[in-house]
C-alpha cells in the first residue's frame, strides 16, 4: 500500500491566492522529505529539501519566498505556493526515504492556477 | 550536478516482446532507482539498485556502478507495462536527479 500520501490531489485556484499542499509519511518517520515539480511531458525536477526542525534548502533557481516549506513533524511536510500565478501550474510531488536512501513518492498534487 | 541520460526516449512494442532501457550517469552515484509513472502521475518504485542485479517477476535491473550505467529489462511485455519509465540517481542523501524518461507503448 501507499507509504507517502499527499493532499489535495488536485487544486484549482485563482491567480494571486496561496495554496498549501501536505505530504505525509504513513508508517514511518522522515526527518527529511523532498519536493519535486513536473511540467507536462517533462521529467521531475527537485525543488527543495524539507528538514524537520530546521529551514528547508532550495535548489538553484527556486524562489524560497514563493515556495514556503514547513516540516512541522516527523511525518508531515507542507509546501505553500504563495501568490500563485498561471506559470506555477504544475504537478507537485513529494518523497520521503523509508529505508536507507530509497525514496517513496506521494501520488502528487496537480495545481492549476487560473 | 549529475546529468542523467536515458534511452531510448520512446519505445513501441508488441505484447510479448522483450526490451531494455538504459540510463547513463555523468558521475558516480550512491543511490539509484527505477520508477514507472502511471497515467495518474504516481511514481511506482521498481528497483533500488545502486549496484548489482535484481529481479522482480518479469522485470530485472542491473547497475554497473564502475561504468556509471544501469539497465532495466522488461520481458514478455504486457499492455499494462505501458507508461513512462524513469531512472534517477544521486550522491547526497535522498536527493535524486531524474532522467528524461522512456515512454513505453505496448500494443496488443
Amino acid at each position: 500500500g501507499a507509504v507517502v500520501s499527499q493532499h489535495p490531489s488536485r487544486v484549482i485556484c485563482k491567480s494571486g491566492t496561496s495554496v498549501k499542499i501536505e505530504c505525509r509519511s504513513l508508517d514511518f518517520q522522515a526527518t527529511t522529505m523532498f519536493w519535486y515539480r513536473q511540467f507536462p511531458k517533462q521529467s521531475l525536477m527537485l525543488m527543495a529539501t524539507s528538514n524537520e526542525g530546521s529551514k528547508a534548502t532550495y535548489e538553484q533557481g527556486v524562489e524560497k519566498d514563493k515556495f514556503l516549506i514547513n516540516h512541522a513533524s516527523l511525518t508531515l511536510s507542507t509546501l505553500t505556493v504563495t501568490s500563485a500565478h498561471p506559470e506555477d501550474s504544475s504537478f507537485y510531488i513529494c518523497s520521503a526515504p523509508r529505508a536507507y536512501n530509497e525514496q517513496f513518492f506521494g501520488p502528487g498534487t496537480r495545481l492549476t492556477v487560473l | 550536478g549529475i546529468q542523467v541520460e536515458q534511452s531510448p526516449p520512446d519505445l513501441i512494442l508488441q505484447e510479448g516482446a522483450n526490451s531494455t532501457l538504459r540510463c547513463n550517469f555523468s558521475d558516480s552515484v550512491n543511490n539509484l532507482q527505477w520508477f514507472h509513472q502511471n497515467p495518474w502521475g504516481q511514481l511506482i518504485n521498481l528497483f533500488y539498485i545502486p549496484s548489482g542485479t535484481k529481479q522482480n517477476g518479469r522485470l530485472s535491473a542491473t547497475t554497473v556502478a564502475t561504468e556509471r550505467y544501469s539497465l532495466l529489462y522488461i520481458s514478455s511485455s504486457q499492455t499494462t507495462d505501458s507508461g513512462v519509465y524513469f531512472c534517477a540517481g544521486g550522491t547526497s542523501y535522498g536527493k535524486l536527479t531524474f532522467g528524461q524518461g522512456t515512454i513505453l507503448t505496448v500494443h496488443p
